[in-house]
């Protein structure tokens, strides 16, 4: 079965600093990945996925993920946090192609502080 | 584009009152989902559907819980009757054939007392 496991509860980071938040994924095949922003009172926004191709993958908001075949994770990245990147943020991945549901991690709180 | 489309985006009820919540999918779209969110267990699927057929609804809790997609532009979440551990965010989602990412509606926030 896929799975997938945010290690932080929270991160909490400096405005103007690089920012990470972690994800590790389980799968029997080959992995579909994707990370979710959800603002307060708000539902998910699509960030970015890796499906193939480069293992860096660029997405809204000045955001990037690499992808790590070797230690299964797919780690969000920042060059520079915002307070306003404060969120709740979800990896989420999937073994099969197409449309199938999305399996999500627990969640990892980013607050950014000024 | 107006998105995924949830209604009511709050619901308070008590417990074995009959819940509703509806969704419009974005205009096209081929699947919809159900997800429901809550503190203890995270995101996770109720059912599917694909062009307006269930195709899995392991995730639905209990006969309590029926979901039914009579058009390709409106789908609801029927819940009856309700009880207070049903209490969620409850998130419909859709996508386009061909395509990987879903795209969420904002969701819908019920609290059952």
């Amino acid at each position: 079965a896929q799975s997938v496991a945010q290690p932080e509860d929270q991160v909490n980071v400096a405005e103007g600093n690089p920012l990470t938040v972690k994800c590790t994924y389980s799968v029997s095949g080959n992995p579909y990945l994707f990370w979710y922003v959800q603002y307060p009172n708000r539902g998910l926004q699509f960030l970015l996925k890796y499906i193939t191709g480069d293992n860096l993958v660029k997405g809204s908001y000045g955001f990037e993920a690499e992808f790590n075949k070797s230690q299964t994770s797919f780690h969000l990245k920042k060059p520079s946090a915002l307070v306003s990147d404060s969120a709740l943020y979800f990896c989420a991945v999937r073994e099969a192609p197409g449309n199938t549901p999305l399996v999500f991690g627990k969640g990892t709180r980013l607050s950014v502080i000024a | 584009d107006a998105g995924v489309i949830q209604s009511p985006r709050h619901e308070v009820t008590e417990m074995g009152q009959e819940v509703t919540l509806r969704c419009k999918p974005i205009s096209g779209h081929d699947y919809l989902f159900w997800y429901r969110q809550t503190m203890m267990r995270g995101l996770e699927l109720l059912i599917y559907f694909n062009n307006n057929v269930p195709i899995d609804d392991s995730g639905m809790p209990e006969d309590r819980f029926s979901a039914k997609m009579p058009n390709a532009s409106f789908s609801t979440l029927k819940i009856q009757p309700s009880e207070p551990r049903d209490s969620a965010v409850y998130f419909c989602a859709s996508s386009l054939i061909g395509q990987e990412t879903q795209y969420f509606g904002p969701g819908t926030r019920l609290l059952v007392l």
